[in-house]
């Protein structure tokens, strides 16, 4: 267990709509970072929240965003979904700033976008 | 562009053989080099490198970096089923940033 949250384990959708995945990291972790993984992609930077704030931006659509709240857990928002959106969604966290360090992953959220 | 470049794309092996594992890189202020392993879902933490030339040890697999010709091995010796997984390198910069290679599927049969 590597002491990452993550909820749900599975959600079904259906294209137009609006999901939010949760994530809580390990304790005394400040940075969390969200990937998703397609079937035929690895994994996929998305965004990295530190201590509250967005420290970096990767391939992550308009149609997406992130927030890390004050007891320093993370939302996911996907909104107007497709069918394409449809893949593992993974939270990782890690104790510094720097993305080059140790990072813990949760079990991820598997989306289907119907 | 930024990029992580993983060889083999799959691996079939069998119970005991040795198995080398390959990751180049191309990364603006490179700062590590990390690999994971996945089975079944999320990752899992192998090794960090930084340094050049000096390898990391940990049971049956081991790392090594080579800053200079971009790229890092993982070995894996006597194999066994349960090193059957999907295996991640990727490369971490000083812009807070990591890139993913699309990692190597490693089958071991018994």
């Amino acid at each position: 267990d590597s002491g990452v949250t993550q909820t749900p384990k599975h959600l079904i959708t259906a294209t137009g709509q609006r999901v939010t995945l949760r994530c809580s990291p390990r304790s005394g972790d400040l940075s969390v970072y969200w990937y998703q993984q397609s079937l035929d992609q690895g994994l996929q930077f998305l965004i990295q929240y530190y201590n509250g704030e967005e420290r970096a931006k990767g391939n992550i659509l308009e149609r997406f965003s992130a927030q890390q709240f004050p007891d320093l857990h993370s939302e996911l928002n996907l909104s107007s979904l497709e069918l394409g959106d449809s893949a593992l969604y993974f939270c990782a966290s890690s104790v510094g700033l720097a993305a080059s360090n140790i990072q813990y992953f949760g079990a991820g959220t598997r989306l289907s976008v119907l | 562009e930024d990029k992580v470049v993983q060889s083999p794309l799959s691996l079939v092996v069998h119970e005991g053989d040795t198995v080398t594992l390959n990751c180049s890189y191309e990364v603006t202020n490179f700062r590590s080099l990390l690999w994971y392993k996945q089975e079944k879902k999320a990752p899992t933490f192998l090794f960090m490198l930084t340094s050049s030339g000096i390898e990391k040890k940990s049971g049956r697999l081991s790392s090594i970096l080579d800053k200079k010709e971009l790229f890092s091995i993982l070995n894996i010796t006597a194999t066994q089923t349960g090193d059957s997984a999907v295996y991640l390198c990727a490369a971490g910069s000083s812009a807070s940033k990591i890139i993913f290679g699309s990692g190597t599927r490693l089958s071991i049969r018994p």
